[in-house]
């Protein structure tokens, strides 16, 4: 079974861009978790889809967006990008069955803005 | 809110020593606990999970953790570390009746294996 597919795996934009970041969540996942890590700050949680529906919200500025295709494929939007939007993000996908389910994490997309 | 806090961000250790990475979680409600790994340029990757029944949980490759409600505190060990141990571990909580499956993390503890 695959993994958690995210691509691009390394990008540089210029600041004031926009990028789009694309998760595949493990075949039968519907939620898909999205997560921004950076040395100073650590891991912190951007957003989390189920269903096509934005399910939970981190503290991160309306820059960051996010959706969910029906076939369960995630997609995060950054706009105007600063600096400090530099990060490894990471997206997790999970089963949805009974209390709790693991979370699987893909190997990160790695943003550095100049 | 939940946080959680790792207390030491680096622990160096001799190959075949003990290893102990500290973690205490703040939260006003029950929470699940878990201890994730993060191997050079990988994703994290689950290494332990308390959800509920004995607070001693141990993994497949020889670590253990233990679940101290009073103290609040989900410590890591590994009695005899091996090279292949060097990762960065992560400590995280998920509040048990919140629907998703958010995870509030600690800083995280860098482990540096030396022969």
């Amino acid at each position: 079974k695959a993994g958690v597919t995210q691509t691009p795996r390394y990008l540089i934009k210029t600041r004031g861009q926009q990028v789009t970041l694309s998760c595949s969540p493990i075949s039968g996942h519907r939620s898909v978790s999205w997560y921004q890590q950076t040395p100073g700050q650590g891991l912190q949680f951007l957003f989390e889809y189920f269903s096509e529906t934005q399910r939970n919200k981190g503290n991160f500025p309306g820059r960051f967006s996010g959706r969910q295709f029906s076939n369960s494929r995630s997609e995060m939007n950054v706009s105007t990008l600063e600096l400090g939007d530099s990060a490894l993000y990471l997206c997790a996908s999970s089963l949805e069955q009974g209390r709790w389910t693991e979370a699987f994490f893909g190997q990160g997309t790695r943003l550095t803005v100049v | 809110a939940q946080s959680v806090t790792q207390l030491d961000s680096q622990v160096p250790v001799f190959e075949e020593a003990p290893v102990e990475l500290r973690c205490n979680y703040s939260s006003s409600v029950s929470v699940y606990l878990f201890w994730y790994v993060q191997y050079p340029n990988q994703g994290l990757q689950l290494l332990l999970k308390y959800l509920s029944g004995s607070t001693l949980v141990k993994s497949i490759n020889g670590f253990e953790a233990e679940f101290n409600k009073s103290q609040t505190s989900f410590h890591l060990r590994k009695p005899s570390v091996h090279i292949s141990d060097t990762a960065e571990y992560f400590c995280a909580v998920k509040v048990i009746k919140a629907a998703g499956n958010k995870l509030t993390f600690g800083g995280g503890t860098r482990v540096l294996v030396k022969p």
